[in-house]
């Protein structure tokens, strides 16, 4: 089973900063095999971005998501209210998919 | 629309069985992989069962393997978890979510609580 980390925990920032969440896998996730979802309270998750760099539909170009080994980087380039909420990271190049235990972004 | 819609979940004891249900619309639904994905309370994501478009091809979570059964009827677009000998730790809410691999469309999910 392929685990993922996330880092870090909660990210305290000000509303127009950068934001930069990690997400580490114990071992090689193929062909770029992951996403990552924006989830608000009390909501289902919501696709952010997958195959490590494509945005979904509709989703702002401030998401950025880049790849580097076992290294996945979801960037938020400038925050904005909206976006103080939880991140996960999944992957799907091996079963059992898996998610990381999730990033909480909150304001400074 | 676009959307998926859980239902089913509710109160049952340790030992107990339940059906959840999620109704499609909005799209080719038989065209889809389909997936049942759980978030304990204020918990992380557990990918739980996959059930291929056609019905052939299912696979589950070692956690649920035994106690739980996807299945679909793509004549009414839906597609259900039967969840048998529950345990405490299944409580959690239960989301259906659309495509092999990521989850491009998530339902609402429904809320399953197993206690005495």
């Amino acid at each position: 089973e392929i685990v993922l980390t996330q880092s870090p925990g909660t990210l305290s920032l000000s509303p127009g900063e950068r934001a930069t969440l990690s997400c580490r896998a114990s071992q090689s996730v193929s062909s770029s095999y992951l996403a990552w979802y924006q989830q608000k309270l009390g909501q289902a998750p919501r696709l952010l971005i997958y195959g490590a760099t494509s945005r979904a539909t509709g989703i702002p170009d401030r998401f950025s998501g880049s790849a580097s080994g076992t290294d996945f980087t979801l960037t938020i380039s400038r925050l904005e209210p909206e976006d103080f909420v939880v991140y996960y990271c999944q992957q799907y190049s091996s079963s059992p998919i898996t998610f990381g235990q999730g990033t909480k972004v909150e304001i400074k | 629309e676009v959307q998926l819609l859980e239902s089913g979940g509710g109160l049952v004891q340790p030992g107990g069985s339940l059906r959840l249900s999620c109704a499609a619309s909005g799209f080719t639904f038989s065209s889809y992989a389909m997936n049942w994905v759980r978030q304990a309370p204020g918990k992380g994501l557990e990918w739980v069962s996959v059930m291929s478009g056609s019905g052939s091809s299912t696979y589950y979570a070692d956690s649920v393997k035994g106690r739980f059964t996807i299945s679909r009827d793509n004549s009414k677009n839906t597609l259900y978890l039967q969840m048998n000998s529950l345990r405490a730790e299944d409580t959690a809410v239960y989301y259906c979510a659309k495509k092999s691999g990521y989850f491009d469309l998530w339902g609402r999910g429904t809320l399953v609580t197993v206690s005495s």
